[in-house]
């Protein structure tokens, strides 16, 4: 069984339409991830979950709302898309915070 | 924000060892080095990670030095598969966030 996955896999959307990505862990971890990889492939942190807790919330526009129905479950909803949010979304996993952290496959959205 | 350098580029010939360097000057007493590889396309894949001593694992070998402003990654038998782009990141041992930096792309060669 996949550790962490995510759908969808590719997600392909026009300006200003409002989606979602979501996330799943069977590891039984407390903290939940969500990085973006630009196309440059700076990877970087946007959101942390401990425990369905916000921890970390990264200069991020408020148009990117997680949402944890539960500490297996880590969405990310996406309201008035733009052309400069196409990249790759990465969903991670650790036990507890200061854990090492395991990766999803990664959501590749592109807006045109 | 990230706290390390490292080479942006390296080869290694498939079968033979891959040492990758990392520099981390600044390390404070409590930080940890971890390892991440990055396959083309995949998510980030943790290797291995250590605070003082040497670790070992299935995967690699981490060696840092007695002073901890550098270390070394090492894939002892190199293959095909091994070629990704390999992150060194310092972080506490509490911390959140992951730095992620530009890593050393291996490229491993038959």
């Amino acid at each position: 069984d996949t550790a962490v996955s995510q759908t969808p896999k590719y997600l392909v959307t026009q300006m200003g339409n409002d989606k979602s990505i979501k996330c799943e862990q069977n590891l039984g971890h407390d903290t939940m991830y969500w990085y973006k990889q630009d196309s440059k492939k700076f990877l970087k942190i946007m959101f942390s979950y401990n425990n369905k807790e916000l921890i970390i919330n990264e200069t991020v526009p408020n148009r990117f709302s997680p949402k944890s129905p539960d500490k297996a479950h880590l969405n990310l909803h996406i309201n008035s898309l733009e052309l400069g949010d196409s990249a790759v979304y990465f969903c991670a996993s650790s036990q507890d915070r200061g854990g090492e952290q395991y990766f999803g496959p990664g959501t590749r959205l592109t807006v045109t | 924000d990230a706290k390390t350098t490292q080479p942006p580029s390296m080869d290694c010939a498939e079968g033979r060892a891959a040492n990758l360097p990392c520099n981390h000057s600044t390390i404070s007493g409590n930080e940890y080095v971890y390892w991440y590889r990055q396959i083309h396309s995949q998510g980030p894949q943790y290797i291995i990670h250590g605070l003082k001593n040497n670790e070992t694992n299935e995967m690699a070998s981490l060696i840092i030095t007695e002073d901890r402003k550098s270390s070394t990654l090492i894939l002892p038998h190199a293959t095909l598969r091994d070629t990704a782009v390999y992150y060194c990141i310092v972080r506490e041992p509490t911390g959140n966030q992951f730095y992620f930096g530009t890593g050393t792309s291996l490229t491993v060669i038959p």
